[in-house]
């Protein structure tokens, strides 16, 4: 198993308060992504980094902040918290460039906004 | 609008028994993934394929992608309890996008 731990693993929360989910990894790869899981919908990109401080918006990237200040830790920020952010967060990463990459799934956070 | 639709959305079969589940689009992919879904766990990659019409075997899983390379199949044959999962496909574009489908919810019976 590739080494993604993700924290954490369920929340419940309000609506409008501020929520930080965190990755780790400890394979010393470059790209890291979050994405959101919900029915219906598969996998969405919020957004992705391909280095330390280099990150970018994805698919869905409205109402969520990303930081990425070491390698191994890539933060997800939702600034106020709504209840159509209520889903289960995934992180990957992968060792090459492209998303067409190999990408490696963390175990997931399932977020409840109340 | 799903980019990528994959059906059946739901299959329950008895041990045993083969299936097969689809991936269309309408779009042409560079590259397209499968990956499986356990309960509570993360997606892992299956197989990737790349050229139109190409074929993979995984033991009892075969993988094909279309030769237009917009559309993929998975065939399993006689399907066993722990084949139960979320196949979920993954479309690369040519942008260097990518697009995940909804997925196909299998159930194997023993």
């Amino acid at each position: 198993d590739a080494g993604i731990t993700q924290s954490p693993r369920h929340k419940v929360t309000e609506t409008g308060t501020p929520v930080t989910l965190r990755c780790h990894q400890t394979e010393n790869h470059r790209y890291m992504y979050w994405y959101r899981q919900d029915p219906g919908h598969g996998l969405r990109l919020i957004h992705y980094s391909y280095g330390v401080k280099d990150t970018d918006k994805g698919e869905v990237s409205d109402g969520y902040s990303v930081s990425r200040s070491k390698t191994e830790d890539f933060l997800l920020t939702l600034e106020s918290a709504t209840s159509s952010q209520t889903s289960v967060y995934f992180c990957a990463i992968s060792f090459a460039g492209g998303r067409q990459e190999t990408q490696y799934f963390g175990p997931g956070t399932r977020l409840l906004v109340l | 609008t799903q980019l990528l639709e994959q059906s059946p959305q739901f299959l329950s079969i008895q041990e045993g028994e083969n299936l097969t589940v689809y991936c269309n689009s309408s779009s042409v992919f560079s590259s397209l993934q499968w990956y499986r879904q356990e309960p509570g766990e993360g997606p892992v990659l299956l197989v990737t394929v790349v050229t139109g019409g190409e074929v993979k075997k995984l033991k009892r899983l075969t993988f094909q992608f279309g030769d237009a390379r917009k559309d993929s199949s998975l065939h399993i044959t006689a399907a066993q309890p722990g084949d139960t999962g979320l196949y979920l496909c993954a479309g690369a574009y040519n942008n260097n996008d990518m697009r995940f489908g909804a997925g196909t919810r299998l159930t194997v019976k023993p």
